[in-house]
């Protein structure tokens, strides 16, 4: 099956600073999302980014399809950025499965 | 508000106890699913739906039911519940076949004694 790997595994960042996550997808992959897991658990929607690029405030993402990954771009990052980012993929087969990444762990400190 | 939610969002129970989590979503989807995280494991789907009726297995549906008998309704069953089943769950649904976003409930989180 499809494997998606996610980078950095672990983030620490001082506010204000900006930050890079990836995700590379081992196979083609359709209905690519983006999600932050904030401290309670709880999976907020950002991006539903199959190809190109999209931005919601402080928060963009790029996803090359033709090269299999996606990019989420953070700027000028809050505390309130903590939390864990997935990225997920639906297969060719089976495009409403998402398969997710093992995650991005961001910790944002004043 | 469109939104999936999902009852209960805490839950302590004992081994062999049967239960059932809820969920519903309000935006006319046909599809729904149902999802676990366990650390270092990552979200594995469990079963999902493409409509009323219409059900079938994810990666990891051994120890679990489910059924479709209204549109907006897709339960979890745990029919005897087992520590190994203590983890986060999540339904989510999306319209069909609408290449668009799977929204997510809030989540419960069960421990099995």
């Amino acid at each position: 099956g499809i494997q998606v790997e996610q980078s950095p595994p672990d983030l620490i960042l001082q506010e204000g600073a900006n930050s890079t996550l990836r995700c590379n997808f081992s196979d083609s992959v359709n209905n690519l999302q983006w999600f932050h897991q904030n401290p309670w658990g709880q999976l907020i929607n950002l991006f539903y980014i199959p190809s190109g690029t999209k931005q919601n405030g402080r928060l963009s993402a790029t996803t090359v399809a033709t090269e299999r990954y996606s990019l989420l771009y953070i700027s000028s990052s809050q505390t309130t950025d903590s939390g864990v980012y997935f990225c997920a993929g639906g297969s060719s087969y089976n495009t409403d499965k998402l398969i997710f990444g093992t995650g991005t762990r961001l910790q944002v400190f004043p | 508000e469109a939104q999936v939610t999902q009852n209960p969002r805490y839950l302590i129970t004992v081994t062999g106890k049967k239960l059932t989590v809820t969920c519903s979503q309000n935006m006319n989807h046909e599809y729904m699913s149902w999802y676990r995280q366990d650390p270092g494991l990552g979200l594995r789907q469990i079963y999902y739906s493409m409509n009323v009726e219409v059900t079938d297995k994810g990666d990891v549906p051994e120890g679990y039911k489910v059924s479709r008998k209204e549109k907006r309704n897709f339960p979890l069953i745990l029919e005897s519940p087992s520590p190994n089943q203590t983890s986060l769950y999540f339904c989510a649904s999306k319209g069909l076949p609408s290449t668009d976003t799977q929204y997510f409930g809030p989540g419960t989180r069960l421990t099995v004694l």
